[in-house]
């Protein structure tokens, strides 16, 4: 069974310019959920999303938005880059259900850095 | 709001000994989720094991054991005969039975010496 892919691993950005990260989760799984890794902050919930459906939504300014689509693929937008942007970024798929469903499993993660 | 607290940065322990990693947490509610996630240089986040809330037992994985003291809230991590790949940062995590959000301590880089 294939686990999570991110795509890309690696991207290096302009300030200002905006990125769209992708994630595929482990077939069957519903939810995806997005965190941002920083050596400061630690590691911080962005959003999730569960059929489609944004479900979860922590901290992080509108700037950053994401959309999941009817095969449970899922993408994080940043709008207009700022250098505090850089992170890694990583993706965790997971059954979406109570039980065994809430373990989650992570991807290799996107390494964005803003220049 | 839950936390999650990891109070030592850094450990190290010998070639095949033994070793506790420590974790505290702060949560008002009786349905929830404990984790244990290694993140080696690759980066790659690996779930190492989980414990709920609801059970008395401690989980065990092969080497990985848990010491969950509910009253305390305290979830601490064993592992035994560590072994060179054991090296790595070290998540305790938390999350509710309702909500998928997983709340993070900062961490703890462990090192094992040869």
């Amino acid at each position: 069974k294939a686990g999570v892919t991110q795509t890309p691993r690696y991207l290096i950005k302009t300030r200002g310019q905006q990125v769209t990260l992708s994630c595929s989760p482990i077939s069957g799984h519903r939810s995806v959920s997005w965190y941002q890794q920083t050596p400061g902050q630690g590691l911080q919930f962005l959003f999730e999303y569960f059929s489609e459906t944004q479900r979860n939504k922590g901290n992080f300014p509108g700037r950053f938005s994401g959309r999941q689509f009817s095969n449970s693929r899922s993408e994080m937008n940043v709008s207009t880059l700022e250098l505090g942007d850089s992170a890694l970024y990583l993706c965790a798929s997971s059954l979406g259900a109570a039980g065994l469903g809430v373990e989650a499993f992570f991807g290799q993660g996107t390494r964005l850095t803003v220049v | 709001a839950q936390t999650v607290t990891q109070s030592q940065p850094e450990m190290s322990v010998q070639e095949a000994e033994t070793v506790t990693l420590s974790c505290t947490y702060d949560t008002s509610e009786s349905d929830y989720y404990l984790f244990w996630y290694k993140q080696p240089p690759s980066r790659q986040m690996i779930l190492v094991i989980r414990q709920e809330a609801y059970k008395q037992q401690n989980a065990t994985e092969n080497r990985f054991s848990v010491n969950f003291q509910k009253a305390a809230k305290s979830f601490s991590l064993k592992i035994s005969d560590s072994q060179l790949g054991d090296a790595a940062m070290y998540f305790c995590a938390y999350r509710t039975g309702a909500n998928s959000k997983l709340t993070f301590g900062k961490g703890i880089t462990l090192s094992v010496r040869p």
